[in-house]
């Protein structure tokens, strides 16, 4: 049972390099997000998907990008590579809406020097 | 907005007493709360999670916590803290319908001491 993978664990970006986090789930999950965790914010919402095909924006998209093209994949991509982004980074997904809870990934942790 | 609010930054309690982690919420119906548990340089664990019904919802670990609708709160607790707990704790709430988000707070520290 691998649940929710992210890869890689670690990486160290320079300013303006880009890169793809990547996230996948056989758990057959429609619902999967992206958060970031900094030093007591908690998680902060990226970007979500309700299903294959379909994404939206949380509460920091800027600087981000995401695409659905399965339900077991959910990549989040950087274009640009700023400090601002150095955080540990999240993959979750859920089964459905509402009352059924989320399954995290290991992290991302992301230094962008 | 939907939001979740853990006033408490960190928590301190000595092994054996009991332990209460705070945690109050703003959402427009009903509310899915949740609480999550992190170990450091791990993801996070599911917890617990209150629907609808019986307001004292049992979990993981012993853990359990309490729904209070007139309060809008959902405090985490355990009667008798091992020093195995010391964690960051996350209490959440999904937003439900079409657009259903889940949504975090800031966590609160829980560092229990021998």
């Amino acid at each position: 049972n691998a649940g929710v993978t992210q890869t890689p664990k670690f990486r160290i970006l320079k300013i303006g390099q880009s890169m793809t986090l990547q996230c996948t789930q056989d758990m057959n999950h429609n619902y999967m997000y992206w958060y970031r965790q900094d030093p007591g914010m908690g998680l902060k919402l990226i970007y979500y998907s309700v299903g294959a095909g379909i994404t939206d924006k949380g509460e920091v998209p800027n600087g981000y990008n995401v695409s659905r093209s399965t339900t077991e994949d959910f990549p989040l991509r950087l274009e640009l590579a700023a400090p601002s982004q150095t955080s540990v980074y999240f993959c979750a997904s859920s089964i459905r809406q509402g009352a059924t809870e989320a399954f995290f990934g290991q992290g991302t942790r992301l230094t962008v020097v | 907005a939907q939001s979740v609010a853990q006033p408490e930054d960190q928590v301190n309690v000595a092994e054996g007493n009991p332990l209460t982690v705070k945690c109050t919420y703003s959402v427009s119906g009903n509310p899915y709360l949740f609480w999550y548990v992190q170990y450091p340089n791990r993801g996070l664990q599911f917890l617990l999670k209150y629907i609808t019904g019986d307001n004292l919802v049992k979990g993981s670990y012993g853990f359990e916590a309490e729904f209070n609708k007139s309060q809008t709160s959902f405090h985490l607790k355990k009667p008798s803290a091992l020093v195995s707990d010391s964690a960051l704790y996350f209490c959440a709430v999904r937003t439900g319908g079409i657009t259903d988000k889940l949504i975090f707070g800031t966590g609160t520290r829980l560092q229990v001491f021998p």
